[in-house]
């Protein structure tokens, strides 16, 4: 079952733009990621959050993490063409220290 | 390697015949996860591996379903009797750690198509 979901499901920009994608997930955790898959490939990591954690930025990355909401947000800044990909968040629950939970995604399309 | 490398990239299968996909994980990864992605969908846990015992194959759909990494290394996760629902993504990952508290290394997948 999946324990995320990701808003919206399908996103499109004009390069340069900003990109927020939205996650929410229903149990305790330990920490959110964040995976970007191109068509046809696997996943990538982007970045991890720690449930302790509020915000946190790599390079034209920032996410953020509030555990009251159950939620957490992905922003990418000054979008480019290349960022065209699918965008998931993933979920440990507190009780499973291992396996990642993952939601459907959000399809974002950056037009050049 | 320098990834995690899974093989065949596609395989087509009719109905009721058994497949096998290979997983080789990043060398000295001791976790090591499949999953199943339906298309349009967001990967579903399968199995999980750490070293060479199966932790966890509480998201196997059915018993036609077996997975065994018997060296700790290459894992192998075969599929008896295929059926159409079977149509999917199939994605390795392996992670250096045994909590998921970094990131984890994906393959690129297997594609199973069942006609």
């Amino acid at each position: 079952s999946q324990q995320g979901e990701e808003d919206p499901q399908a996103l499109s920009i004009q390069e340069g733009e900003n990109a927020t994608m939205n996650c929410s997930y229903k149990t305790s955790i330990n920490n959110l990621q964040w995976y970007r898959q191109n068509s046809g490939r696997g996943l990538v990591h982007l970045i991890l959050i720690r449930s302790n954690e509020r915000e946190k930025h790599s390079g034209r990355l920032r996410v953020t993490l509030d555990t009251s909401k159950k939620s957490s947000s992905l922003l990418i800044t000054a979008s480019r063409a290349a960022d065209t990909a699918s965008y998931f968040c993933a979920t440990d629950a507190s009780g499973s220290n291992y396996k990642l939970t993952f939601g459907k995604g959000t399809l974002l399309t950056v037009n050049p | 390697g320098a990834g995690v490398s899974q093989s065949p990239r596609y395989k087509v299968a009719k109905r009721g015949q058994d497949v096998a996909l290979r997983c080789d994980p990043i060398s000295g990864h001791v976790s090591l996860f499949w999953y199943q992605q339906a298309l349009g969908q967001g990967p579903e846990f399968l199995t999980y591996f750490q070293n060479e015992a199966q932790l966890d194959k509480s998201g196997l759909p059915s018993d036609r379903f077996f997975a065994e990494r018997p060296e700790g290394s290459v894992s192998t996760l075969k599929i008896q009797r295929t059926q159409q629902e079977d149509s999917a993504v199939y994605l390795c990952a392996s992670s250096l750690a045994t909590r998921a508290n970094y990131g984890y290394t994906f393959g690129s997948g297997t594609r199973l198509t069942v006609v």
